[in-house]
């Protein structure tokens, strides 16, 4: 079964330029995540769909950030414009249906943002 | 916001030891789940564990669902080389929108 796909796997910006990341989740999972991952720190939950529906996104910076799945399948993240702080590695998870409790997420590789 | 205290950092042991890391919140979780990260890689799940006072074992991992629902523990019998990441636990909010809140991470160092 194929995993979690990313891409880029790296990216390098400079700083008030914009970046796109894509996320192609695992075949038939209808809950999809962004992570950001800022270097030494765990994951924070930037959004999560519930196939093509927002399901949390209060973790988003919504006025430089922003996040679609149009089609409930694939997905891609924005940063539009970047900060310096914005470097780390965004990180996507997909998970069957998170609604069922026990639900496990799925982590893909990342895309490592370096903001200059 | 909620946050999970783990600990140590950071661990340097020699390959066949034992390792046990923890984390601690001030807030009820619900689930407490522990992660492995590679270098390069997103996390892998290894453990879960959905009821206070669970214990479970994946191979040479054990971990723990604190009694209070605010702990957990994970241990990690004869280090092998292959054991060497970043450890991280995560619980998982209760009520509403339930979503993965994450610790720090414990770096493990395994010298063969």
């Amino acid at each position: 079964e194929a995993g979690v796909a990313q891409s880029p796997r790296y990216k390098i910006i400079e700083k008030r330029q914009s970046v796109a990341f894509w996320c192609n989740p695992i075949s038939g999972h209808a809950t999809l995540y962004w992570y950001q991952q800022i270097l030494g720190q765990g994951p924070k939950l930037l959004i999560q769909f519930q196939n093509n529906g927002v399901v949390d996104d209060s973790q988003l910076p919504k006025d430089r950030f922003s996040a679609e799945r149009l089609k409930g399948v694939d997905s891609t993240l924005k940063i539009q414009p970047a900060k310096l702080e914005d470097s780390a590695v965004y990180l996507c998870a997909s998970s069957l249906n998170w609604a069922s409790g026990t639900d496990t997420q799925y982590f893909g590789p990342g895309t490592r943002l370096t903001v200059l | 916001g909620q946050q999970l205290n783990q600990s140590p950092q950071s661990m340097f042991i020699q390959e066949g030891e034992d390792v046990s890391m923890n984390c601690t919140s001030s807030s009820i979780f619900n689930t407490w789940l522990w992660y492995k990260q590679d270098p390069g890689e997103g996390p892998v799940l290894l453990i879960a564990l959905y009821k206070a006072g669970e214990l479970t074992s994946n191979g040479r991992l054990t971990a723990q669902f604190g009694i209070t629902r605010k702990d957990s523990f994970l241990n990690i019998s004869a280090s092998i080389p292959s054991d060497v990441g970043i450890y991280f636990c995560a619980g998982v909010t209760q009520g509403g929108s339930e979503k993965l809140v994450f610790g720090k991470g414990t770096k493990l160092t395994v010298n063969p």
